[in-house]
């Protein structure tokens, strides 16, 4: 059964980075039939489609955030992972990594990760 | 970008009722409206896709429909198990965006 973990920081500092990683087992992060993301959940419960990642490294990014964000891929370790920087309180949020299925950037998210609080806060 | 809005934003049902859930694009998206349930304390978990398609493993009771714009999730015959939020979510146009959510309590 694929599971999806994040891990990281759970206290990032006002103007730092954020660092978020996700742990894929139960299968393997170097396929052409999905693709592998970044959402995020505020304390109100809006979601946010943060960004989009392949294995081969291409990405596609929420406007919103684009000029504050990266993802990246190390398939050696079956990961993929999220920098936000310069943060506020505003980025304080449940963050989720989660699968696209259909081999396609438009699809739905079949497995999502359990979820990680990080807090912005001096 | 692509508003999703969503009614109602709650609703208290009893056991064995039916409920609907509308969401309503700002925009055409075709069927590329999809449905998901969060309980609490938990991640949300796919239960439609493309507009009417069940997910693997989702109950039988829950069922979607509508394209273009306007899209309905219907829980047929109520359980109490099924007390969660739930979010539309549309991926044809970007930035991806997803609905503000309708709470069910029973």
């Amino acid at each position: 059964q694929l599971q999806l973990q994040e891990s990281g920081p759970g206290l990032v500092k006002p103007s730092e980075t954020l660092s978020v990683t996700c742990t894929v087992s139960g299968g393997s992060i170097s396929t052409s039939n999905y693709y592998w993301g970044w959402l995020r959940q505020f304390p109100g419960k809006g979601l946010e489609w943060i960004g989009t990642l392949h294995y081969s490294g291409s990405t596609l990014y929420n406007p919103s955030l684009k000029s504050r964000v990266s993802i990246s891929v190390d398939t050696s370790r079956n990961q993929f992972s999220l920098n936000l920087m310069s943060v506020t309180a505003a980025d304080t949020a449940f963050y989720y990594c989660v699968r696209l299925a259909d081999g396609s950037w438009y699809s739905h998210l079949d497995f999502w990760g359990q979820g990680m609080l990080v807090t912005v806060s001096s | 970008e692509v508003v999703l809005t969503q009614s109602p934003d709650f609703q208290s049902v009893s056991p064995k009722e039916k409920v609907t859930i509308t969401c309503r694009a700002s925009q055409y998206i075709s069927n590329s409206l999809h449905w998901y349930q969060q309980k609490p304390d938990q991640s949300p978990k796919l239960l439609i896709k493309y507009a009417s398609q069940s997910f693997s493993g989702a109950p039988s009771r829950f069922s979607g429909s509508g394209s273009g714009t306007d899209f309905t999730l219907t829980i047929d015959s109520l359980e109490a198990e099924d007390a969660a939020t739930y979010y539309c979510h549309q991926s044809s146009i970007l930035p991806f965006t997803f609905g503000g959510g309708t709470k069910v309590e029973i």
